[in-house]
């Protein structure tokens, strides 16, 4: 069973670029979410996408956008980088089956620092 | 709106002694629950949900509505259950949305 692979691990970027970070969902999952963890937080839900379309949506701007394909892989991409934007970025999968959504299954995360 | 509170920032116990890590809930609805754990060095994973009712690696948690709580239990804390520990909650909201709310975690460190 191959778990949740997330890349790149770290990725230093300057205000104002724009970032895009990859997930690999786990084997038989077909739903992803994404989180954002600003140090001494918990991780705060960005969204969700569920057969390639988002599917639920925390209290990011639209800047914060992603993409979920055939593979059920995602992207999330962030534009006009803020300071603030510095956080722990979490990919998480799972599996929904009818009303049924398997607990999330979490990747190691990748380290944005906003300089 | 759904909001998770874990009062303790901090825990220390002793090897052997009893652990309970607070948490309250906010949820108008019926919420699911959770008790993720974070280990030095390795990725955020389920510890147990409330639907589950069961005890994993000695740790118990009972959901309270009257109390709207979730505390997590353990008799006898092991050097190997220092981590963070973090509750989250889930509120159906219809759908297939899972949003997870979390708390902002509790780091647990079990001195030998």
């Amino acid at each position: 069973e191959t778990g949740v692979t997330q890349s790149p691990t770290h990725l230093i970027k300057t205000r104002g670029q724009q970032v895009t970070l990859r997930c690999s969902s786990q084997s038989g999952h077909n739903t992803v979410s994404w989180y954002q963890q600003a140090l001494g937080q918990g991780p705060q839900f960005i969204f969700q996408y569920y057969r390639e379309e988002e599917n639920g949506r925390g209290n990011f701007p639209p800047r914060f956008s992603g993409l979920q394909f055939p593979n059920y892989s995602s992207e999330l991409n962030v534009n006009a980088l803020e300071l603030d934007d510095s956080a722990l970025y979490l990919c998480a999968s799972s599996s929904h089956i009818g009303r049924y959504n398997s607990p999330l299954h979490f990747g190691n995360g990748t380290r944005l620092t906003v300089t | 709106a759904q909001r998770v509170t874990q009062p303790e920032k901090l825990l220390s116990v002793f090897k052997g002694a009893p652990v309970e890590l607070k948490c309250n809930y906010s949820y108008s609805g019926s919420p699911e629950l959770f008790w993720y754990v974070q280990y030095s060095r390795q990725r955020l994973q389920l510890l147990l949900r409330h639907i589950s009712r069961e005890s994993i690696k000695g740790f118990t948690a009972d959901l309270n509505k009257g109390e709207t709580s979730f505390h997590l239990k353990k008799p006898f804390a092991q050097e190997e259950d220092s981590a963070m520990y973090y509750c989250a909650l889930s509120g159906h909201s219809g759908g297939s949305n899972y949003k997870l709310t979390f708390g902002k975690g509790t780091l647990l460190t079990v001195n030998p």
